[in-house]
């Protein structure tokens, strides 16, 4: 069973960089039928896509956070990181990494979830 | 970008209750759509995806039909574990969007 963790600092200082790395456990993160993903949830609110990598490392980030953000892919380690630059306290969300299956028919969902951690940006 | 809207965006139900939620598409996406459920702490779990197809190891009481622009998620006979967030999302282009969530309470 594949199992995603996110880990990284759960608090960060404003205009800094938040860095977090998801660790795929349990399958290999260079399996052809997944997208592996960042996905953001703000306090009270709903979910928010950031973007995804392809295991060869073609991204797609939302253009709504596309100028600040950086996701890359460690195939050797079997892992996945989000880079978020100059950070306000409007980035202070649940992080999760998750992965995006894709089957025939250009279907995408997201069957894996790691548990989320929290960001806080604060001085 | 695609805006998914849910409604109701809360309702309270009782235990055995058949349970509708309805999510609609600002263009059409065809079925690409999927429901998830969410409990606080836990990681989002797929229920639905493709509109009607049911993810393995989801109960049948959960079930979802719809395609273009308006979706449902029916519970069947509402359980004690089935009180949680529930989100919409399409996949039909990028950016992939969410609903803003229905909450399922107890009555």
């Amino acid at each position: 069973q594949v199992q995603l963790q996110e880990s990284g600092p759960g608090l960060v200082k404003p205009s800094q960089i938040l860095s977090l790395t998801c660790n795929v456990s349990g399958g290999s993160i260079s399996r052809s039928d997944y997208y592996w993903s960042w996905i953001r949830q703000h306090p009270g609110k709903g979910l928010e896509w950031i973007g995804y990598i392809y295991y060869s490392g073609s991204t797609y980030y939302n253009p709504s956070l596309k100028s600040r953000t950086t996701i890359s892919v460690d195939t050797s380690k079997n892992q996945f990181s989000l880079k978020v630059s100059s950070v306000t306290a409007a980035d202070t969300a649940v992080y999760y990494c998750a992965g995006a299956r894709y089957t025939y028919g250009q279907k995408y969902f997201f069957d894996y979830w790691g548990q989320g951690t929290l960001v806080t940006v604060s001085s | 970008d695609i805006q998914m809207t849910q409604s109701p965006s809360s309702l309270s139900a009782s235990v055995g209750d058949r349970v509708t939620i309805t999510c609609r598409a600002s263009q059409s996406i065809n079925i690409y759509l999927n429901w998830y459920q969410h409990k606080p702490g836990k990681a989002p779990k797929l229920l639905i995806y493709a509109a009607s197809s049911l993810q393995s190891g989801v109960p049948s009481r959960f079930s979802g039909s719809g395609s273009g622009t308006d979706f449902t998620l029916t519970i069947s006979s509402l359980q004690p574990e089935d009180f949680a967030t529930y989100y919409c999302e399409q996949t039909y282009s990028t950016p992939w969007t969410f609903g803003q969530g229905t909450k399922v309470e107890i009555k």
